[in-house]
């Protein structure tokens, strides 16, 4: 069984300050997810990375895949109370073949406060 | 394009009863996912329809089923409910693309 883990589980940080939320795995994906969920609504896709050392930007987000695809972060630059909700990453472990099977991860609750 | 529509948003049952969820992809996905997100287990995958065909499926016991329809809406179904199952159930479509999800609202079922 493919697992991901998430770290940290719980973060509350000040509006401005910069945060960093890792995914680690022992084993290789495909590609990998990050999700943002708010209370009461589904998770919302941000980004996909699939080359090894893939890095992709959103505005203030910056997302990193490892060299060996096993591992993936997730940086936020000078957080903004909107940033606030549940961040959780999802390896997709087979590429083609995973049909809608992702491993997510137990999740970050991010909270900025004001 | 209007985006993964998921009815009923809430649900409470009692034990032993069972619950039909429905969902409405988003137009032209035909890949429909199920997942259950508790804060003990977090995301995880039930099963998976293309086609009206299940290509995929998580280990949840054999009380949990889905189907899907030739228009791709899809409806899962759990009988014999325990307390365990309460959970909020997603649904997700996707356009064959790196399985990314698209997730609708999801259903909270709770179990009493």
């Amino acid at each position: 069984t493919q697992l991901l883990e998430q770290s940290p589980q719980f973060l509350s940080i000040q509006e401005g300050e910069n945060l960093t939320v890792y995914c680690n795995s022992s084993s290789v994906f495909s590609s990998l997810q990050w999700y943002r969920q708010e209370p009461g609504e589904g998770p919302v896709l941000l980004v996909t990375v699939v080359t090894g050392g893939e890095v992709k930007k959103l505005k203030r987000l910056t997302f990193q895949f490892g060299d060996a695809r096993k591992d993936s972060s997730l940086h936020i630059t000078a957080a903004q109370p909107g940033d606030t909700g549940l961040y959780l990453c999802a390896g997709d472990p087979l590429g083609g073949t995973s049909y809608g099977k992702l491993t997510f991860g137990q999740g970050t609750i991010l909270t900025v406060h004001p | 394009k209007a985006g993964v529509t998921q009815t009923p948003r809430y649900l409470i049952k009692t034990r032993g009863q069972q619950v039909t969820l429905s969902c409405s992809p988003i137009s032209g996905h035909r890949s429909v996912s199920w997942y259950q997100q508790t804060p003990g287990q977090g995301l995880q995958f039930l099963f998976e329809y293309f086609s009206e065909t299940q290509r995929n499926k998580g280990n949840f016991p054999g009380r949990f089923s889905g189907r899907q329809f030739s228009n791709s809406r899809s409806e899962m179904n759990v009988s014999t409910l325990e307390l365990g199952d309460s959970a909020l159930y997603l649904c997700a479509s996707n356009e064959g693309l790196l399985n990314e999800q698209f997730f609708g609202p999801g259903t909270r079922l709770t179990v009493l």
